[in-house]
């Protein structure tokens, strides 16, 4: 079982806010990374550290972390946004790379 | 271009062997850790292995350790995973990724550049 846990699913309207959370002990330790996973794609890194966007990525993606918590948030979602979105840190010996099960974002 | 390409993938019989290569561009490859990460399909994301810029340091899941080896040469810019003792658990598209730092763990590691992925059934 993951030691990151995110809700399996997710819906928001078009031009709405959704936020994904994914939760861990390790996440007081070590920070999130966000990857968006479309069908018959290579992962993209959407976010990382504490609110770090990559070049290229919307900036309707913005990231936050608390205790053990990290978010995604997505303002003004759009249909192109629809996808799979991992959370990835580290597990609590540091060693080993754990993601989250995974959320599937649905844009309506 | 900044790429990651896979390469080995296939068909193979429980208990056989494979080796997956992954050729790096558009980067100092030597300068980064890099990961194996696999899917199984209708699954998610799991890690398989890492290992630092020198090839030095290397970590494992459990679900693999004693079974695969990750290397790398970096004269060649190629990473390698040689998968011994398959098993039908083992079917998944297999990525390789870069990391941002060259060596690993950190607090803030991850996964910058993700290759297409190469396929590998287990089966009989």
């Amino acid at each position: 079982s993951s030691e990151l846990t995110q809700d399996p699913a997710v819906s928001v309207a078009l031009g709405q806010t959704v936020r994904i959370t994914c939760q861990g002990d390790s996440l007081r330790t070590y920070l999130a990374s966000w990857y968006q996973l479309k069908p018959g794609q290579a992962p993209v890194l959407v976010m990382y550290g504490k609110n770090n966007r990559p070049s290229g990525i919307p900036d309707r993606f913005s990231g936050s972390s608390s205790g053990t918590t990290a978010s995604l948030t997505i303002t003004g979602a759009q249909a192109e946004d629809e996808a799979d979105y991992y959370c990835k840190s580290r597990d609590s010996s540091g060693y080993h790379v754990v993601f989250g099960g995974g959320t599937k974002l649905t844009v309506l | 271009e900044v790429q990651l390409v896979e390469s080995g993938g296939g068909l193979v019989q429980p208990g056989g062997s494979l080796r997956l290569s992954c050729t790096a561009s558009g980067f100092i490859f030597s300068n980064y850790a890099m990961t194996w990460v696999r899917q199984a399909p209708g699954k998610g994301l799991e890690w398989v292995s890492s290992i630092s810029n020198n090839g030095v340091d290397t970590y494992y899941a459990d679900s693999v350790k004693g079974r695969f080896t990750i290397s790398r040469d970096n004269s060649k810019k190629t990473l390698y995973l040689h998968m011994n003792s398959l098993r039908a658990d083992d079917t998944a598209l297999y990525h390789c990724a870069k990391y941002w730092v060259a060596s690993v763990p950190s607090v803030d590691d991850g996964f910058d550049i993700w290759g297409q992925g190469t396929m590998v059934t287990v089966s009989s």
